[in-house]
């Protein structure tokens, strides 16, 4: 069966420092999403692409983010400069339209 | 806020039982979705139900939706030891993004 894939599963980064989660997307999904859960809270939108330009995004998704579909398969998220709040299991998802979203197993992001 | 809220937080159940949860939200709907998370897991997608539907089926899950009282229940029939897991609704209001309440916590005795 299809699925979301997300690489790394885990990832610790100092604070500052820049990281990057990729995504793969199930193939013929066209609309594409990141969320985030902060440890014991809510799962909470951060934003959603698709024909390859940013659809909607949450206050949270500001200048220290950003989205890219680098080619025809990886969608990824880039923090900046990462800093101890950013902490969270951050999840990918898609759909074919907006509808069903499937998401992956998630990266563990860890700022120290 | 659009976000869904569950109700019960936390829900303890023996194993052959029925489980059920609600979901309530605010404004008006395209479709409500229900997740699980098995703990430190991602979510995974169980049941969609549409704004012009009222019930639907998937195996041991029913879920049904009033849209006048901007409601939803998902019901887990004869539960197992592997349905221990979190229960998320999440409605999209078809802006391109799913808000998702704070679940709730099931856990199923053997």
């Amino acid at each position: 069966e299809p699925e979301v894939t997300q690489t790394p599963s885990h990832q610790v980064t100092q604070m500052g420092q820049e990281v990057i989660l990729r995504c793969v997307p199930i193939s013929n999904h066209l609309y594409f999403y990141w969320y985030r859960q902060i440890l014991g809270q809510k799962v909470e939108f951060l934003v959603s692409f698709y024909n390859n330009e940013i659809s909607e995004k949450s206050e949270i998704f500001d200048d220290q983010f950003s989205v890219e579909r680098p080619d025809g398969s990886n969608f990824t998220l880039k923090i900046r400069s990462t800093k101890l709040e950013d902490s969270a299991m951050y999840f990918c998802a898609s759909s074919v339209a907006t509808d069903e979203a499937f998401f992956g197993q998630g990266t563990r992001l860890t700022v120290v | 806020s659009q976000q869904g809220e569950e109700d019960p937080q936390a829900l303890s159940i023996q194993e052959g039982e029925n489980a059920t949860m609600n979901c309530s939200y605010k404004t008006s709907i395209n479709n409500l979705q229900w997740y699980r998370q098995n703990s430190g897991r991602g979510l995974v997608h169980l049941i969609l139900i549409r704004s012009n539907e009222r019930e639907k089926h998937s195996g041991r899950l029913r879920v049904t939706l009033d849209t006048s009282k901007k409601s939803s229940s998902l019901l887990i029939t004869a539960s197992r030891a592997a349905d221990t897991a979190s229960y998320f609704c999440a409605t999209d209001t078809n802006d391109y993004k799913l808000s998702f309440g704070a679940g709730t916590t099931v856990t199923v005795r053997a």
